[in-house]
């Protein structure tokens, strides 16, 4: 079965400062597609990165990155010069051939 | 180009009940996928429909059913509503592929008193 795990339910970060979220998963597939997606407070779900399993550069969205290790399954999210409007769940999700799959999410808050 | 649409935002409904939830993908867009958000357990995937036909399913139990138009609008059912069904119910929509990027539209709260 495909999980995706995210072990830091809560984080904070001060603005400006860089930070970075853990997300692990498990699968036997060779192709699939690893996503970052945020959930501010009361507002819409809307993706923040996305890497293609296949892929070994690492993606990158102006402040966000990750770090991709397919040996290790692991796909972190890096958010740089960190903004108030960053405050948010942050959902990591994997999708092979089938139905999507979230972690439980991670509520990062930036303080001023 | 227009957002994902979920009507209704909000509401409320009564053990017993039966409730109907709707969502109107990106247009153009040809799948949509349903999900339930709750605080103890997550996003958890409902099922997910791909030109009017049921793709792939979640493990939720038979009171839960979808059904997709043909211009790509779904409807999500639940009968028989029980405490445990409130939550927010996310729809997404994706041009097709399996591996597309999910937009998301803002959800229905579903409240079961």
């Amino acid at each position: 079965a495909q999980t995706v795990t995210q072990s830091q339910p809560e984080m904070s970060v001060q603005e400006a400062e860089t930070v970075t979220l853990s997300c692990t998963y498990d699968t036997s597939e060779n192709n699939y597609y690893l996503f970052w997606y945020k959930q501010p407070p009361s507002r819409q779900m809307i993706l923040v990165i996305r890497q293609e399993a296949y892929k070994q550069q690492n993606a990158t969205e102006n402040r966000f990155s990750v770090n991709f290790q397919k040996a290790a399954k692991s796909f972190s999210l890096k958010i740089s010069d960190s903004q108030l409007g960053d405050t948010a769940m942050y959902f990591c999700a994997f999708t092979g051939h089938n139905d999507m799959r979230f972690g439980a999410g991670t509520r990062l808050t930036v303080k001023p | 180009k227009a957002g994902v649409t979920q009507t209704p935002r909000y509401l409320i409904k009564t053990r017993g009940q039966q409730v109907t939830l709707s969502c109107s993908p990106i247009s153009g867009h040809r799948s949509v996928s349903w999900y339930q958000q709750t605080p103890g357990q997550g996003l958890q995937f409902l099922f997910e429909y791909f030109s009017e036909t049921q793709r792939n399913k979640g493990n939720f139990p038979g009171r839960f059913s979808g059904r997709q138009f043909s211009n790509s609008r779904s409807e999500m059912n639940v009968s028989t509503l029980e405490l445990g069904d409130s939550a927010l119910y996310l729809c997404a929509s994706t041009p097709g592929q399996e591996t597309d990027t999910q937009y998301f539209g803002p959800g229905t709260r579903l409240t079961v008193l």
